[in-house]
């Protein structure tokens, strides 16, 4: 059982490339999050979703977008990267109750 | 806008010594959730909380709840150097089952 899996674990950007974050979980969970955590701070949540074909935006979802076409997976593109966008970023699943974290992605927009 | 806040942020004690870590929030939750963090890691979940009172313990650390003051407190009992970590205090709000994090303690344990 492998839980909630992230991808790629680091990276590293320019300004104004894009890229998607993947995450997966393999616990049947409805409800899947995407949270950033910028340096010696909280996590903010990002996008989350109730299920498939359902997203809905966090606290900071500006420069970001989400999908969510399975239940398995819940990717989080980043368009038009800008340095603000450094960060690492958490993924996490529940189906009600304690969440289950991903092991993070540490990106870096240079 | 829910807020959470945990205090104090940074928290530096030496072994066998008793600390509390306190976490207030603004709006009504009857679920709190408290996680550990080692630096580099991800999020450990250490207890959850469902109900006014709840009182949760697994080693030298014990975590309660008391929705009606919305103040939740992680106690720790004579410290090791294993427990230094950042911990964070997490409210769940919304029809999505939303947390708001704390900004979280960091506590360093002291030989």
């Amino acid at each position: 059982n492998a839980g909630v899996t992230q991808t790629p674990k680091f990276r590293i950007l320019k300004i104004g490339q894009s890229m998607t974050l993947q995450c997966t979980q393999d616990m049947n969970h409805n409800y899947m999050y995407w949270y950033r955590q910028d340096p010696g701070m909280g996590l903010k949540l990002i996008y989350y979703s109730v299920g498939a074909g359902i997203t809905d935006k966090g606290e900071v979802p500006n420069g970001y977008n989400v999908s969510r076409s399975t239940t398995e997976d819940f990717p989080l593109r980043l368009e038009l990267a800008a340095p603000s966008q450094t960060s690492v970023y958490f993924c996490a699943s529940t189906m009600g109750g304690k969440l289950f974290f991903g092991s993070g992605t540490q990106l870096s927009v240079l | 806008e829910l807020k959470v806040e945990q205090n104090p942020l940074f928290l530096s004690m030496q072994e066998g010594k008793n600390y509390t870590i306190y976490c207030n929030y603004s709006t009504t939750s009857d679920r709190l959730y408290w996680y550990r963090q080692d630096p580099g890691k991800s999020l450990e979940s250490l207890f959850v909380l469902l109900s006014n009172g709840a009182v949760k313990q697994e080693g030298r650390l014990m975590a309660s709840l008391d929705t009606k003051a919305r103040l939740s407190t992680l106690h720790i009992t004579a410290a090791v150097h294993d427990l230094s970590a950042t911990y964070f205090c997490a409210v769940e709000a919304g029809s999505a089952r939303q947390l708001t994090f704390g900004s979280g303690t960091q506590l360093t344990v002291l030989p």
